[in-house]
């Protein structure tokens, strides 16, 4: 069966510092994969998603950035963290052809 | 372009009370619509899904209805449990499965015992 990771749970930084999210999907192959986040008191946001290695499209800008280093692999990046960034950060994956996605348990991002 | 428009809450129930959550869409074309369930703290799980007009969705009691008439996927359980208490999310795709899921923005129902 198919699981889904995403780390760190939680995560505390200051405005200016660097981020990194990782999401691994684990029993599939070539799954579509997806970032999204989800602020306090509103649905949730599509920021990046991808079909294949090295293949990312954005849905909104922002500082944010996206990498698929490999076929199960998804990264979450910033550079320099905004107040604006603290949410929580969820990962997606679906197979082409089919509608439904699966989603990890997410990360808590608090920026101070 | 898409969206969904939910009722946002928070909804408070009764246990064993009749749960409707309304859920409205706008999109091109003939989307897959799903409900989503979030428990506090966790991420989102598929609670059920519909992909073509008439079709109803069910899992765990609830059940919703895909009706291209009135652009509706209301969720509906007869008896609810405290268990059941969580946010709501309905959500349509109509990009093909690749571009990503149109979220309402949720609705937190609370079931008192």
């Amino acid at each position: 069966s198919q699981t889904i990771h995403q780390w760190p749970a939680t995560l505390v930084q200051p405005v200016g510092s660097p981020l990194s999210l990782e999401c691994t999907v684990e029993g599939t192959s070539n799954p579509n994969l997806y970032w999204y986040r989800q602020a306090a008191g509103r649905g949730l946001q599509l920021l990046f998603y991808s079909v294949g290695i090295g293949q990312i499209s954005s849905e909104v800008p922002q500082n944010l950035s996206a990498s698929r280093p490999q076929d199960r692999q998804f990264i979450l990046s910033s550079k320099k963290l905004l107040l604006s960034d603290s949410g929580f950060y969820l990962c997606a994956w679906s197979l082409w052809g089919q509608y439904e996605q699966y989603f990890g348990p997410g990360t808590r991002l608090t920026v101070t | 372009g898409n969206s969904v428009t939910q009722m946002e809450g928070p909804v408070t129930l009764s246990e064993e009370a009749f749960l409707t959550i309304n859920c409205t869409y706008t999109a091109t074309g003939y989307p897959s619509l799903f409900w989503y369930v979030q428990y506090p703290g966790e991420g989102l799980q598929l609670l059920l899904k519909a992909t073509k007009a008439d079709d109803k969705g069910s899992n765990k009691g609830f059940e919703a209805t895909y009706r291209k008439e009135t652009t509706s996927f209301h969720l509906e359980k007869g008896s609810v449990q405290v268990s059941d208490s969580a946010v709501y999310f309905c959500a349509l795709d109509s990009g093909g499965g690749a571009d990503g899921l149109t979220f309402g923005k949720g609705t937190h129902l609370i079931i008192q015992p």
